[in-house]
């Protein structure tokens, strides 16, 4: 099955900078790349998501690359913000439904 | 839109005791999803359901399992016997429908058993 690796585990960084989270994929045919953000004591929630025929995808501070070649794909949050304090998850799928998690990021934005 | 409602949001039960979950997915979604969060396994898909119907429930851990769907605003999750393995958090999650809709997740049920 898919396997999908997630780095770092945990990420700080100062109000204002960027954040960058990296995902790898082992399955070739898999071709939705959805990242959801999980709030203490919340389910997760879709903050981007991209496709396999799309390289780049961006909302507002929040952009999501994807390499099918290299097989990997990355968040990038630009202009952290205190609320952007969670853990995040990227997520592969096949056929869209059968999502495999990534072992999540905990990012812990400093004021 | 209420979004998916979950209950009980927390559950504390001895082991060898019966557990029910139960979701209510957003109304006019036709896809359902369980899935279980641990600190060891994180994320999991447990079992999906399509028009009320489970099209996958590979992700089942065992006999001890069973999720039902009665109608389209109504899924259950049972364990019988429970265990302490099967501490975590479970998730339900719906969608619009399959190729390419978002999953909006519920705010889960933290399950404990002693």
């Amino acid at each position: 099955g898919e396997n999908v690796e997630q780095h770092p585990s945990t990420l700080s960084v100062q109000e204002g900078d960027s954040a960058v989270i990296k995902c790898t994929y082992s399955d070739s045919a898999s071709n939705y790349f959805p990242w959801y953000k999980q709030e203490l004591g919340k389910g997760p929630q879709l903050i981007i998501d991209i496709r396999s025929n799309v390289g780049e995808k961006k909302d507002q501070r929040i952009a999501v690359t994807l390499n099918k070649t290299a097989k990997h794909f990355s968040l990038h949050i630009t202009e952290t913000q205190p609320e952007d304090s969670a853990v995040y998850f990227c997520a592969a799928s096949i056929n869209d439904y059968k999502l495999s998690f990534g072992a999540g990021t905990t990012v812990t934005v400093r004021a | 839109d209420a979004g998916v409602i979950q209950s009980p949001r927390h559950e504390v039960t001895e082991m060898g005791q019966e557990v029910t979950l139960r979701c209510k997915p957003i109304s006019g979604h036709n896809s359902l999803f369980w899935y279980r969060q641990t600190m060891m396994r994180g994320l999991e898909l447990l079992i999906y359901f399509n028009n009320n119907v489970p099209i996958d429930d590979s992700g089942m851990p065992e006999d001890r399992f069973s999720a039902k769907m009665p109608n389209a605003s109504f899924s259950t999750l049972k364990i019988q016997p429970s265990e302490p393995r099967d501490s975590a958090v479970y998730f339900c999650a719906s969608s619009l429908g399959v190729i390419g809709e978002t999953q909006y997740f519920g705010p889960g049920t933290r399950l404990l058993v002693l």
